[in-house]
């Protein structure tokens, strides 16, 4: 079944705190993307990747580190989380010419940072 | 930078009756999409329609673009209530074609 994997699917952890949130495609997709999901704010996209060891900024990417080592993972990092960061996390897939092709979504991972 | 808004940004309707949403955008588009999100869930992808076409059929879903009023319209019919959920639209903005989307409209179907 073609899917996106992310997890943990749900995390509270502390202030300072190291975390990685996984994710992963098996659809040999090239395009990557993470997004944050917050009341009144929409989808906003944290970065993206074109392809392995491409990956560029989102709109809002401050806090957050990526890596692309392989076609089908693209973790999202958070080196020092800070409770601003509190939010659901969504990761997408999709091949090439993402805007031109339909996102495959996981089920998100919410995140809260106490 | 906000490219789709949806209209209206809540809708309840009856079990039976169709439900119109609409999105608006900015910016010469080559396509645009609609995506549905239950509660908790990922967004599903539903349909796609390109800038050289008018409208689109999926099952119950129709939708229609305007390139000239560069405004959108998803139409469910018949609807149920596992149609209950958050209705998106996305275009692609930017140099990188990224998909931007709007906050969402959020469609109540009563059984």
């Amino acid at each position: 079944e073609a899917q996106v994997t992310q997890n943990p699917r749900y995390l509270i952890t502390v202030t300072g705190k190291k975390l990685t949130v996984t994710c992963s495609q098996n659809m040999n997709h090239e395009y990557m993307s993470w997004y944050r999901q917050d009341p009144g704010l929409g989808l906003r996209q944290i970065y993206y990747s074109m392809n392995v060891e491409v990956t560029d900024k989102g709109d809002v990417p401050e806090g957050y580190k990526v890596s692309r080592k392989e076609k089908r993972n693209f973790p999202l990092i958070l080196e020092s989380p800070s409770p601003n960061q509190t939010s659901l996390y969504f990761c997408a897939s999709s091949g090439q010419g993402s805007g031109n092709q339909p996102q495959h979504f996981g089920d998100g991972t919410r995140l809260s940072i106490l | 930078s906000q490219q789709g808004e949806e209209d209206p940004q809540a809708l309840s309707i009856q079990e039976g009756e169709n439900a119109t949403m609409n999105c608006s955008y900015k910016t010469s588009i080559n396509n645009l999409q609609w995506y549905r999100q239950n509660s908790g869930r990922g967004l599903v992808h539903l349909i796609l329609i390109r800038s050289n076409e008018r409208e689109k059929h999926s099952g119950r879903l129709r939708v229609t673009l305007d390139t000239s009023k560069k405004s959108s319209s998803l139409l469910i019919t018949a609807s149920r209530a596992a149609d209950t959920a958050s209705y998106f639209c996305a275009t692609p903005t930017g140099a990188n074609s990224k998909l931007t989307f709007g906050k969402g409209i959020t469609l109540s179907v009563r059984p």
